[in-house]
């Protein structure tokens, strides 16, 4: 089965500090992967999507990922946090029983001022 | 308008009662989806509507029953639900159903079964 793995639970950084969270996906085929956010209290909202091309992917609010099919992993990074990323993020790609979205477990963001 | 727009946002019931969660989008997305979502876990697929058809019922217990009355509104009908069930209920949709589409999501329904 297609499956999207995310394997930091909890990433806690200092303001200005840079961002990697990581994110493997294991199926073939046509590959479609994508980076959620949801603030505390708040919807999910998309960062950026990869579905073909350039494989460097950039997104809203400073957010980049980069697919490298090598590694099957699609990361998500950003050069410098501020204490508004404090969140949780939610890699994601097409799985389950007919290709719908389907989401890794979560990383939660914690910035400290 | 970009928006799925999800009613109520906040929502208690006892576990006798029946209540039902809206959802609206005007962006003409054929497909619209129903995910739960529990405290510190990641959404998870629940139905999937793909033009006006249940396509997928990821094995869903029959007190949760959905319903799309036109390509723009989903219900969920909520029935003698347990307190497990409490979660924060996400609609999205998307132009096409499977591999391709991005999701929209909605802000979501807070649900408490006490």
């Amino acid at each position: 089965a297609q499956s999207v793995s995310q394997h930091n639970h909890h990433v806690i950084l200092s303001e200005a500090a840079s961002l990697e969270l990581g994110c493997n996906y294991s199926y073939g085929g046509t590959v479609n992967l994508f980076w959620y956010v949801q603030y505390p209290g708040q919807h999910l909202q998309l960062l950026l999507k990869y579905f073909s091309g350039d494989p460097l992917v950039k997104g809203i609010k400073g957010f980049e990922a980069e697919f490298i099919k090598s590694k099957f992993s699609f990361n998500l990074r950003k050069p410098s946090v501020q204490w508004s990323d404090t969140a949780e993020y939610f890699c994601g790609g097409y799985g389950g029983s007919q290709g719908n979205l389907i989401f890794g477990k979560g990383t939660k963001l914690s910035v400290k001022p | 308008d970009t928006e799925v727009t999800q009613t109520p946002k906040h929502l208690v019931m006892g576990m006798t009662n029946k209540k039902s969660l809206k959802c609206e989008q005007h962006m003409g997305h054929r497909a619209m989806y129903w995910y739960k979502q529990k405290a510190k876990k990641p959404p998870e697929l629940m139905f999937v509507y793909s033009y006006e058809k249940l396509s997928i019922n990821e094995s869903v217990p029959s007190r949760f029953s959905p319903e799309c009355p036109n390509s723009s509104l989903l219900n969920l009908h909520l029935h003698a639900l347990q307190p497990e069930d409490s979660a924060l209920y996400l609609c999205a949709s998307s132009q096409g159903s499977g591999v391709g589409y991005g999701y929209t999501f909605g802000s979501g329904t807070r649900l408490t079964v006490v």
